[in-house]
């Protein structure tokens, strides 16, 4: 099957300006998961969603952060605007259920804001 | 709160020997689950083994096995025989509270570097 798949692989862009990440689960894991690494720093979750709905958004930094997850397939990451301390690296992961199954990452965006 | 510490930021072992890595967790939600993950140096996130909090026996995936001392609260993982392309952070992370499908806590990571 095929794994989680994250695009861009990479994205540099300005201070104040916006970028979307995009994140396809694997199919049929309802459960959709947001994670940065910052650079030096620990892995922090971001949020989680079940199908189309956020279970829980506790980790988004700020309202900067925009997740989307329409038709529970997909989901997006916007940043608007993107400011310095964005930069890192922006991890996706899904499950198949809520419980204990082992989250599959995608192989993340590296994210620099210059 | 729930917590996991790694507190070897970096490992050193010889090629075929074996290495442990350490992780401790804090939690006083009586069911949980362990993960270990590897990242190597091509950044993606690679699940290894899984250990869960009423599991009586110690997990195996191969040359992976995970040292779980509940009373302890440790979940170290053990590599046997390690190979070069072990070299990468090793990630030690716990899931709780089974009703909700909680999201994973990672602990700050440890760097392996395997010698040949």
């Amino acid at each position: 099957e095929a794994g989680v798949t994250q695009f861009p692989s990479h994205s540099v862009i300005e201070k104040g300006q916006t970028v979307t990440l995009r994140c396809d689960p694997i199919s049929g894991h309802d459960n959709l998961y947001w994670y940065r690494r910052v650079m030096g720093k620990e892995i922090k979750f971001l949020l989680h969603f079940v199908k189309e709905s956020k279970q829980d958004e506790s980790g988004m930094p700020n309202n900067r952060f925009l997740a989307e997850r329409t038709g529970g397939t997909y989901s997006t990451l916007k940043v608007q605007p993107a400011e310095l301390e964005d930069s890192g690296v922006y991890f996706c992961a899904s499950s198949v259920d809520r419980g204990y199954s082992p989250l599959h990452f995608g192989n993340g965006t590296r994210l620099t804001v210059t | 709160a729930q917590k996991i510490t790694q507190t070897q930021p970096g490992m050193f072992v010889q090629e075929k020997e074996a290495v442990t890595l350490d992780c401790t967790y804090d939690t006083s939600d009586p069911s949980y689950g362990l993960f270990w993950y590897k990242q190597p140096s091509s950044g993606e996130m690679i699940f290894l083994i899984y250990q869960g909090s009423y599991d009586q026996q110690n997990a195996t995936e191969g040359r992976y096995s995970l040292n779980f001392q509940k009373a302890r609260k440790s979940a170290n993982l053990v590599i046997s025989a390690s190979q070069l392309g072990d070299s990468a952070m090793y990630f030690c992370a716990m899931r709780w509270d089974r009703e909700y499908g909680n999201k994973l806590v990672f602990g700050a990571g440890t760097i392996l570097r395997v010698k040949s």
